[in-house]
């Protein structure tokens, strides 16, 4: 059974950094690329940054680089998202989930794992 | 970037009745288009991808089509468990994006 298991979420400081991880089981990890969503309180979702099966490309959504990387240990299955620089509107929770090809292409994302909440505030 | 444009944000619907969604995208991205349900408290669960296919064990009362700037969700027959929120995304190209979400009520 795929499990995705997000951690790390807490409550921080603006200008304070935190480390979100995301531990994968039931698939083999370097087969799938990985992506963090997360979604503000009473809000929609907001793609966040993604990186493919061998850690070699990132992506990071404009709102959050240069302040957040995206990275993964293959050897441990699992996802990290290093946060720097939290503000206020970094408030979220923090899905990761794998991304689904079909065809060669990029389809969806389609296990998700259980969220973990970051709260930015003095 | 690509914008996704979802109508309605809020849809009230009665047990049985036939509701669809559509997402409109800002510039062509053929059929990588993705759409979710999503309960309160809970992670999105894929529905459909490439626009139009089937996640697998999603029940067929849920379909999905279009291509190119526009797509559209479709329930047949609304069941007491789809009563939830929904969203698109594209999947085309970096930065993915999501559309603003349909939240879909009991009348």
């Amino acid at each position: 059974e795929v499990q995705l298991v997000e951690s790390g979420g807490t409550l921080a400081q603006p200008g304070g950094s935190l480390r979100l991880s995301c531990s994968a089981s039931g698939f083999t990890f370097t087969d799938y690329g990985v992506t963090w969503v997360r979604q503000a309180p009473g809000k929609g979702l907001e793609w966040v940054s993604s990186v493919n099966g061998d850690g070699s490309t990132t992506y990071h959504a404009a709102s959050v680089k240069g302040r957040f990387t995206i990275s993964r240990d293959n050897s441990k299955n699992t996802l990290f998202l290093q946060m720097n620089s939290l503000r206020a509107e970094d408030t979220a929770v923090y899905f990761c989930a794998t991304v689904l090809f079909q065809g060669g292409r990029r389809a969806g994302l389609d296990y998700w794992g259980q969220g973990t909440l970051v709260a930015v505030s003095s | 970037d690509i914008q996704l444009t979802q109508s309605p944000s809020f849809l009230s619907a009665s047990v049985g009745d036939r509701v669809t969604i559509t997402c409109r995208v800002s510039q062509g991205i053929s059929s990588s288009l993705a759409w979710y349900q999503q309960k309160p408290g809970k992670a999105p669960k894929l529905l459909i991808y490439a626009a139009s296919t089937l996640q697998s064990g999603v029940p067929s009362r849920f379909s999905g089509s279009g291509a190119g700037t526009e797509f559209t969700l479709t329930v047949s027959s609304l069941q007491p468990e789809d009563f939830a929120a929904y969203y698109c995304q594209q999947v085309n190209s970096y930065p993915l994006t999501f559309g603003g979400g349909t939240e879909v009520e009991i009348k």
